[in-house]
């Protein structure tokens, strides 16, 4: 199975921070990547497919890049909504996986 | 409205079974694969299961490869999840979830609510 590793596995940060999440896979993954964000409670919502591509209705301050076994996620200004966590998950091949996630807390 | 419900889930004893059910509506579902996906307490996501639109190809993590058995019922447009011989680590929130494709890669686009399974004595 692939494995996905996220760092950090939790941060701390203030509305109007600049976050980045990265995710690494244990073999290439070429842009089988996407990204979740999920609250307490929620059900998990896609953010981000095939690496980079916004979902329709999020918001552009949601951006991600990478390829190949290293990507990341980034939250140009941390929104009072975006408090959550967030799971990168690799569809190259099944099982698809998912990283540990990283929660994002108030500073 | 894409919508997911699911249904089923509840307190078990180790060793025993439930089934679960998603029923789905605002698309055609059987154009879609299905998926369930659990999220166990203190840990992270896991695709459990995942079954074709078409002829109903299944896969299973290794977790539960076994005792667990997905099928649909496209006539119904239901998804169906049976756990047998389950275990104190099964207990989670199941959750159904669409595969998608887009961009030459597939993903979750739609999620249910999720359903809670609780196994214990």
């Amino acid at each position: 199975d692939i494995q996905m590793t996220q760092s950090p596995s939790s941060l701390s940060a203030s509305v109007g921070d600049r976050v980045t999440i990265t995710c690494r896979a244990s073999q290439s993954i070429f842009s089988h990547l996407n990204w979740y964000q999920q609250k307490p409670g929620k059900a998990p919502n896609l953010l981000i497919y095939a690496a980079s591509n916004l979902q329709s209705g999020v918001p552009s301050r949601f951006s991600a890049s990478g390829s190949g076994t290293d990507f990341t996620l980034t939250i140009s200004s941390l929104q009072p909504e975006d408090f959550a966590t967030y799971y990168c998950q690799q569809s190259y091949s099944t099982p698809w996986t998912f990283g540990q996630g990283t929660k994002v807390e108030i500073k | 409205e894409v919508q997911l419900v699911e249904s089923g889930g509840g307190l078990v004893q180790p060793g025993g079974s439930l089934r679960l059910s998603c029923v789905a509506s605002g698309f055609t579902f059987s154009k879609f694969a299905m998926s369930w996906v659990r999220l166990a307490p203190g840990k992270g996501l896991e695709c459990v299961s995942t079954i074709t639109g078409g002829v109903g190809s299944t896969n299973y993590a290794d977790s539960v490869k076994g005792r667990f058995t997905i099928s649909r019922d496209n006539s119904k447009s239901t998804l169906y999840l049976q756990m047998n011989s389950l275990r104190a680590e099964d207990t989670a929130v199941y959750y159904c979830a669409r595969r998608e494709t887009g961009s030459g890669s597939y993903f979750f686009d739609y999620w249910g609510q999720g359903t809670l399974v609780t196994v214990s004595s």
